[in-house]
């Protein structure tokens, strides 16, 4: 199994362009969530799925939009870029929410400039 | 609202010597404290978690302390060896489907 992979590894965007980050695991993972990272802040969520068909917004979901088509599959589209938007982006998923373990992608670093 | 307090922010420890990190949460509901370890470039991963019903779990050199009437949960790290150097986050959330808030981090170093 391959986990959870992300891609890709870095990019650099400039104010107002739009992309997506793609997220995708091969453990048959009901729950995925996008988070990111900043410095001294720890691990925000941004959006998370409890299912295909289904999403919901984390505590920074702000200039994020999320689609869930597949179990596989759970991107994230950044719209109109800023630079508030610089961080390390990390998906996960797990079995199910709350007392499982998620597992995480090795990251997407965005600088927007 | 920070519903999870994780200190140090910042740690150093001798190597052979032991590394305390120490969390606090405000929601009563919550049952579930895992403990997540970053290294450089990489994405967490579940090193340890610990559920209310015992007050301490141990792993290897690894070992939750729970104090649930206190609302706080701490990571030993016994030994610590330059490998341990890495991110700790510290997590909490309720059971059922609902997710984990996560403390803001805390880097370790060990020195040889």
């Amino acid at each position: 199994n391959a986990g959870v992979t992300q891609t890709p590894k870095f990019r650099i965007l400039k104010i107002g362009q739009s992309m997506t980050l793609q997220c995708a695991q091969d453990m048959n993972h009901n729950y995925m969530y996008w988070y990111r990272q900043d410095p001294g802040m720890g691990l925000k969520l941004i959006y998370y799925s409890v299912g295909a068909g289904i999403t919901d917004k984390g505590e920074v979901p702000n200039g994020y939009n999320v689609s869930r088509s597949t179990t596989e599959d759970f991107p994230l589209r950044l719209e109109l870029a800023a630079p508030s938007q610089t961080s390390v982006y990390f998906c996960a998923s797990s079995i199910v929410a709350g007392g499982y373990e998620q597992y995480f992608g090795p990251g997407t670093r965005l600088t927007v400039t | 609202q920070q519903q999870v307090k994780q200190s140090p922010q910042s740690l150093i420890v001798q190597k052979g010597g032991i590394s305390i990190i120490n969390c606090a949460y405000e929601n009563t509901a919550f049952d579930y404290f895992p403990w997540y370890q970053q290294f450089p470039g990489k994405g967490p991963a579940l090193l340890i978690a610990i559920r209310p019903d015992v007050s301490e779990k141990k792993e290897g050199r690894f070992t939750i302390s729970f104090n649930k009437s206190a609302k706080q949960f701490s990571l030993h790290i016994m030994d610590s060896q330059p490998g341990d150097s890495a991110t700790y986050f510290c997590a909490a959330g309720p059971g059922g489907y609902q997710k984990v808030t996560f403390g803001i981090g805390t880097k370790l170093q060990v020195i040889p």
